[in-house]
């Protein structure tokens, strides 16, 4: 019940488009959502991070939906470029919870 | 500001043997927590350190330990180490502000155990 499962496993995208990466969740006691994006041989960086009290939140080119009945949300990358081309994690975790419970990850490849 | 920092950044041990990983948490922040990330997997909690005392525990066994020092570094040792325990081992700092707190990554250490 503290899986959060994520689609795709891997994802190719031309540069200029609009990359998407969808998580779902099972715990309703989730209610903190944070992206993170990997690259090779470095540690996940926070991308963006939504609360249930918002369907969504956008920040610059990256932006995420978030449908609490489904229980699903997804990161949307805009204008999609080269340097995008990273790993992306989903995550979740409730408040006052000293852990984050992270998705299996999406690799992400823009082609030029 | 200082990031978070770990070493050694990459390590290899046979197995049996005992390991120390170090871990410098970001300026200003208080708590540290520890996950282990196997390859192609997204990361797992192993715990989290708050005022020098373990603050959470995720599913790994007591080999698995850690210490937190009054200048918030931390260290996570594991001994008696098997192949299983091959991965990218990183640790994250936060401030726990008894809300949400948003835990920054250190570039990890590699650990192959052979």
């Amino acid at each position: 019940q503290q899986q959060v499962k994520q689609s795709p496993q891997s994802l190719i995208v031309q540069k200029g488009g609009i990359s998407i990466i969808n998580c779902a969740y099972e715990n309703t006691a989730f209610d903190y959502f944070p992206w993170y994006q990997q690259f090779p041989g470095k540690g996940p960086a926070l991308l963006i991070a939504i609360r249930p009290d918002v369907s969504e939140k956008k920040e610059g080119r990256f932006t995420i939906s978030f449908n609490k009945s489904a229980k699903q949300f997804s990161l949307h990358i805009m204008d999609s470029q080269p340097g995008d081309s990273a790993t992306y994690f989903c995550a979740a975790s409730w408040q006052g919870a000293q852990k984050l419970v992270f998705g299996q990850g999406t690799r992400l490849t823009i082609n030029p | 500001e200082t990031g978070v920092t770990q070493s050694p950044t990459h390590l290899i041990k046979t197995r049996g043997q005992q390991v120390t990983l170090r871990c410098s948490s970001q300026s200003g922040h208080n708590t540290v927590s520890w996950y282990q990330q196997a390859l192609g997997q997204g990361p797992q909690f192993i715990f989290q350190y708050y005022r020098e005392e373990e603050n959470g525990r995720g599913n790994f066994p007591p080999r698995f330990s850690g210490l937190q020092f009054p200048n918030y570094s931390s260290e996570l040792n594991v001994n008696a180490l098997e192949l299983d325990d091959s991965a990218l081992y990183l640790c994250a700092s936060s401030l726990l502000s008894g809300v949400y707190n948003e835990q920054f990554f250190g570039p990890g250490t590699r650990l192959t155990v052979l």
